[in-house]
């Protein structure tokens, strides 16, 4: 069965700073892997997404994140965090079927002026 | 990317009756649409998987009978609640892929359910 863990439930950076969420998963099989962002009372939207084509996937907003399979994690980086940012981050993996998602715990991230 | 659109955005009602929400793919066609579960800082929790033209698959603990789900086009899935309660005030997401191992699912922007 597929599982993601994040491993922090809250992060909090200074604007300008680099952002480095972290996301490990459980898969026994080539997972499709996604980042999704949530503002407060919204839905979802696509930051970025890996589906077994380059290990290092550049997303929107200057975000991007890297498959590590020797470390079965997928975490997202920001170079320059902005305010704007503030948000809850979630890692998730597709299942076989296509289109069921597991929704890691999430993790808020909060940006300091 | 294609465009999921959830109605309504919020809705509150009394205890005892029942809520209808809709969750509509605008430019693409959708065998399959999913319902999520938010609770406040939390994660989503898939709730059940709705097929176009049978019935919906439930995730286990959730109460088939009181989530009804009907997905009778490729372009509508909805979420009845039935006999609200206060537990189930919750933020209710639906989604809707193109399909395919690595689809990309296309959310609603979420419904404010507040039972009262």
């Amino acid at each position: 069965a597929q599982s993601v863990t994040q491993l922090d439930s809250h992060v909090s950076v200074s604007e300008g700073t680099p952002v480095l969420l972290r996301c490990n998963y459980s898969s026994s099989y080539s997972p499709s892997l996604f980042w999704y962002v949530q503002h407060p009372n919204k839905g979802l939207q696509l930051l970025l997404k890996y589906t077994s084509a380059a290990t290092l996937v550049k997303g929107i907003n200057g975000f991007e994140a890297e498959f590590k399979k020797s470390e079965t994690s997928f975490h997202l980086t920001k170079p320059s965090a902005h305010m704007s940012d503030a948000a809850e981050y979630f890692c998730v993996v597709s299942d076989l079927g296509g289109g069921k998602l597991i929704f890691g715990q999430g993790t808020e991230l909060s940006v300091k002026p | 990317g294609a465009v999921v659109s959830q109605h309504p955005s919020w809705v509150i009602c009394k205890s005892g009756t029942s809520v209808k929400i809709e969750c509509r793919s605008l430019d693409f066609q959708a065998t399959t649409m999913f319902w999520y579960r938010q609770f406040p800082k939390q994660s989503l929790m898939l709730m059940a998987t709705s097929n176009e033209g049978s019935k919906a698959t439930y995730e286990q603990g959730v109460e088939k009978d009181k989530f009804l789900i009907n997905h009778a086009s490729l372009t509508l899935s909805t979420l009845t609640v039935t006999s609200a309660h206060p537990e189930d005030s919750s933020f209710y997401i639906c989604s809707a892929g193109a399909g395919g191992i690595d689809t990309e699912a296309f959310f609603g922007q979420g419904t404010r359910l507040t039972v009262v």
